[in-house]
C-alpha cells in the first residue's frame, strides 16, 4: 500500500497564477479530505467527499478556491488566482468509513508558497 | 460545541519523563477520540484512538485515559524518548465522516 499520494510536494508560485494540488487517496477508501495547515489557525478541514460526491465544503475559504474528484482514485484542489495569504502546507487524508471509525491516513502534504 | 480543546500549546519534558497532553471537549455524541502524531515535513499519523466506554488504552508506552463524565482525554507518554519529539493532536467523532481536531501541542523531548 504506497498511502495518500500527493503532488508536487513544493510549489513555488506567484501571485495570481493558479495553482492546482493532486491526490491520489488510498485504494478503498471512499471518504477523501483536504485539509490546510498554517501556524497560525492549525490543521483547517476545506472540504471532504464522500465516494465521490462533496457533502461539506464549508471550510473553502472563498471562491478563489474549487476541489474536484472526478472518481475514486483522483481529486485536485485548485486556487484561482491564488494570494500570498494562501500561503501554507495542504494535506489529503483519505479513510474508509463505516461504524468503526476508521482514522485517516494523511498525505504528506504540498507545501505551497505565494510570492 | 463542535471545537475540541487542547493543552497545552508546547510541551518541554527531560528523556525518561512522562508526558501529558490534554484535551475537553463539549458535544455528548462524539464516540471516537483518535491521536494523531506529526513530525515536522510529513503529514499527521494516527498514534492510538480510544471509545467512549472504556477509561483506558495502552499501546507500548502510549496510554489514553478517558473521563466521560468530565468529557475529557489525556494522552500519557510514559518514558519519553528525543525521538517522540512532534506534535500531537487528539481529535474526536461521532459515527460522521469529519473528525474535528485539536489546535496541537508541540512537544519537545531533551536528552
Amino acid at each position: 500500500d504506497a498511502g495518500v499520494i500527493q503532488s508536487p510536494r513544493h510549489e513555488v508560485t506567484e501571485m495570481g497564477q493558479e495553482v492546482t494540488l493532486r491526490c491520489k487517496p488510498i485504494s478503498g477508501h471512499n471518504s477523501l479530505f483536504w485539509y490546510r495547515q498554517t501556524m497560525m489557525r492549525g490543521l483547517e478541514l476545506l472540504i471532504y467527499f464522500n465516494n465521490n460526491v462533496p457533502i461539506d465544503d464549508s471550510g473553502m475559504p472563498e471562491d478563489r478556491f474549487s476541489a474536484k474528484m472526478p472518481n475514486a482514485s483522483f481529486s485536485t484542489l485548485k486556487i484561482q488566482p491564488s494570494e500570498p495569504r494562501d500561503s501554507a502546507v495542504y494535506f489529503c487524508a483519505s479513510r474508509r468509513t463505516g461504524r468503526a471509525n476508521y482514522g485517516y491516513t494523511f498525505g504528506s502534504g504540498t507545501r505551497l508558497t505565494v510570492v | 460545541q463542535q471545537q475540541v480543546k487542547q493543552s497545552p500549546q508546547s510541551l518541554i519534558v527531560q528523556k525518561g519523563g512522562i508526558s501529558i497532553i490534554n484535551c475537553a471537549y463539549e458535544n455528548t455524541a462524539f464516540d471516537y477520540f483518535p491521536w494523531y502524531q506529526q513530525f515536522p515535513g510529513k503529514g499527521p499519523a494516527l498514534l492510538i484512538a480510544i471509545r467512549p466506554d472504556v477509561s483506558e488504552k495502552k499501546e507500548g508506552r502510549f496510554t489514553i485515559s478517558f473521563n466521560k463524565s468530565a468529557k475529557q482525554f489525556s494522552l500519557h507518554i510514559m518514558d519519553s524518548q528525543p525521538g517522540d519529539s512532534a506534535t500531537y493532536f487528539c481529535a474526536a467523532d461521532y459515527n460522521t465522516d469529519k473528525l474535528i481536531f485539536g489546535t496541537g501541542t508541540r512537544l519537545q523531548v531533551f536528552p
